[in-house]
C-alpha cells in the first residue's frame, strides 16, 4: 500500500519567511500526489496535485510543490509566508489506478508576526 | 456550486450509545468517502462507495460501524454503541468518476465521553 511521511509536526515560520513542508512517499512507481490545507473547524481543501505532468507543481494562495523521483520526495514551498497562511498541512497519495487517499500525520504551520 | 454538506457539525454522546452522520456529495458526484480523522493524525479511510455500491470497506470496523449509500446519493454513517476511542472528526469526500480530486465537506466532530 501506499504511504507517505511528512517531517515535522509542527513548523514555526515568520511572517514573510520561506514555508518548506516536507514529504517523502513509499513506492516504486511514481504515484499521484497532493498536498491539502485544514483551516481549524474545517474540512479539507486541495492545494496543489502531481499527476505524472510536469515535476513544478503551482497550487493555490502562492504554494508550489516539486516532485523528485530520485528522493521519492514531494516538498511544499511558499517563498513569503502570510498569517492565514496558519493552518495543518497534509500530504497525500494515491495509485494511479486506485484514487482512495493515504495521509500523511500532518504538519501544523504557525505564523509569526 | 454547493460543496458536500455534513451534519451535524458537532456530536456529544456517552459511551455505548450510537450516534448517526449524514453526508450529502458534490451533485453528480458517483464516488463517496468516510474518513475518520483521530486529533493529532491524518484521516485515515473507513469506506468508499461507488454510486450505491461499497468499493471499499477494509478499514471499516464492522462490529461497530456501519455506512449506507441506499440512493446513491446522500450517505449516512452509524456507530453502535460508541467507543472512547470513537472520538474524532468524520469526513465525507465525493468525486466524480475516474477524477483523482476528492472534495471534503467540513467533518463532524463526535465526542465520546
Amino acid at each position: 500500500a501506499q504511504s507517505v511521511t511528512q517531517l515535522g509536526s509542527h513548523v514555526s515560520v515568520s511572517e514573510g519567511a520561506l514555508v518548506l513542508l516536507r514529504c517523502n512517499y513509499s513506492s516504486s512507481v511514481p504515484p499521484y500526489l497532493f498536498w491539502y490545507v485544514q483551516y481549524p473547524n474545517q474540512g479539507l481543501q486541495l492545494l496543489l496535485k502531481y499527476t505524472s505532468a510536469a515535476t513544478l507543481v503551482k497550487g493555490i494562495n502562492g504554494f508550489e510543490a516539486e516532485f523528485k523521483k530520485s528522493e521519492t520526495s514531494f516538498h511544499l514551498t511558499k517563498p513569503s509566508a502570510h498569517m492565514s497562511d496558519a493552518a495543518e498541512y497534509f500530504c497525500a497519495v494515491s495509485d494511479l489506478n486506485d484514487y482512495k487517499l493515504s495521509f500523511g500525520a500532518g504538519t501544523t504551520v504557525t505564523v509569526r508576526a | 456550486e454547493a460543496g458536500v454538506a455534513q451534519s451535524p457539525r458537532y456530536k456529544i454522546i456517552e459511551k455505548r450509545q450510537s450516534v448517526a452522520f449524514w453526508c450529502n456529495p458534490i451533485s453528480g458526484h458517483a464516488t463517496l468517502y468516510w474518513y475518520q480523522q483521530i486529533l493529532g493524525q491524518g484521516p485515515k479511510l473507513l469506506i468508499q462507495f461507488q454510486n450505491n455500491g461499497v468499493v471499499d470497506d477494509s478499514q471499516l470496523p464492522k462490529d461497530r460501524f456501519s455506512a449506507e449509500r441506499l440512493k446513491g446519493v446522500d450517505s449516512t454513517l452509524k456507530i453502535q454503541p460508541a467507543k472512547l476511542e470513537d472520538s474524532a472528526v468524520y469526513l465525507c469526500a465525493s468525486s466524480s468518476p475516474g477524477y483523482n480530486e476528492q472534495f471534503f465537506g467540513p467533518g463532524t466532530r463526535l465526542t465520546v465521553l
